[in-house]
């Protein structure tokens, strides 16, 4: 089945650590996006990415970044930098960057501090 | 991006419908009105979207006022499985936009068997 799988579902991060968190998608979308949600509150942009090889900063970038080597993975990386990165974080895709093109997001990585 | 109003949560019975408000006045004329709904420890998920006309689809239906200052996402037969945040959500066209959600607080729906 078509979708996007972020992995791992749970992560815990030590002090100064830096941590990766995968985004796979086979829907052939060329947009991937980055969210963080805090409890009881909506979705924030943190990274997004049209095209292979370019990403741009969201909203709340600092702390974090991004790669996009192929189209179909789009890691993300919470730096030590992230100086409060428990939240829910999650990955999503889009045919393309228009307005009327759905997102399809995968299940969320909880990231919390050790 | 123009801003929408939900309340802040519904109640419904399970088998009757449940018509969901959203209030967008100052939405422009190339905002495109999106709504998805999210589970306790999942992801969004994308149920309906529309511009001007009625839209229907096999979750819902989305109905917008004529001066498009307001529509209403309805679920013909609310479900156990129904029971999520919704989010209203506007997005513009045009040259600057960046494809991101702007997710408000959204409307907690519950279901009562």
């Amino acid at each position: 089945d078509g979708g996007i799988t972020q992995s791992p579902k749970y992560l815990f991060r030590k002090e100064g650590q830096n941590v990766t968190l995968s985004c796979e998608q086979n829907l052939n979308h060329d947009a991937m996006y980055w969210y963080r949600q805090d409890p009881g509150q909506g979705l924030r942009l943190i990274y997004y990415s049209q095209i292979v090889n370019d990403f741009q900063k969201g909203d709340i970038a600092e702390g974090y970044s991004v790669s996009r080597e192929k189209k179909e993975s789009f890691p993300l990386t919470v730096t030590s930098a992230q100086k409060n990165p428990t939240a829910f974080y999650l990955c999503a895709s889009s045919t393309a960057d228009l307005s009327n093109q759905p997102q399809h997001f995968g299940d969320g990585t909880r990231l919390s501090i050790l | 991006d123009a801003k929408t109003t939900q309340p802040n949560s519904m109640e419904s019975n399970e088998e009757e419908p449940v018509h969901l408000p959203c209030n967008h006045s100052t939405i422009s004329g190339t905002d495109y009105i999106h709504w998805y709904r999210q589970l306790p420890s999942q992801g969004p998920e994308y149920v309906i979207h529309g511009l001007t006309s009625n839209v229907n689809n096999r979750m819902a239906s989305l109905a917008i006022a004529e001066d498009r200052k307001s529509s209403t996402l309805i679920l013909h037969r609310a479900t156990l499985r129904d029971a999520a945040v919704y989010y209203c959500i506007l997005r513009a066209l045009g040259s600057s936009n960046t494809g991101k959600l702007i997710f408000g607080q959204g409307t907690t729906l519950q279901v009562k068997p």
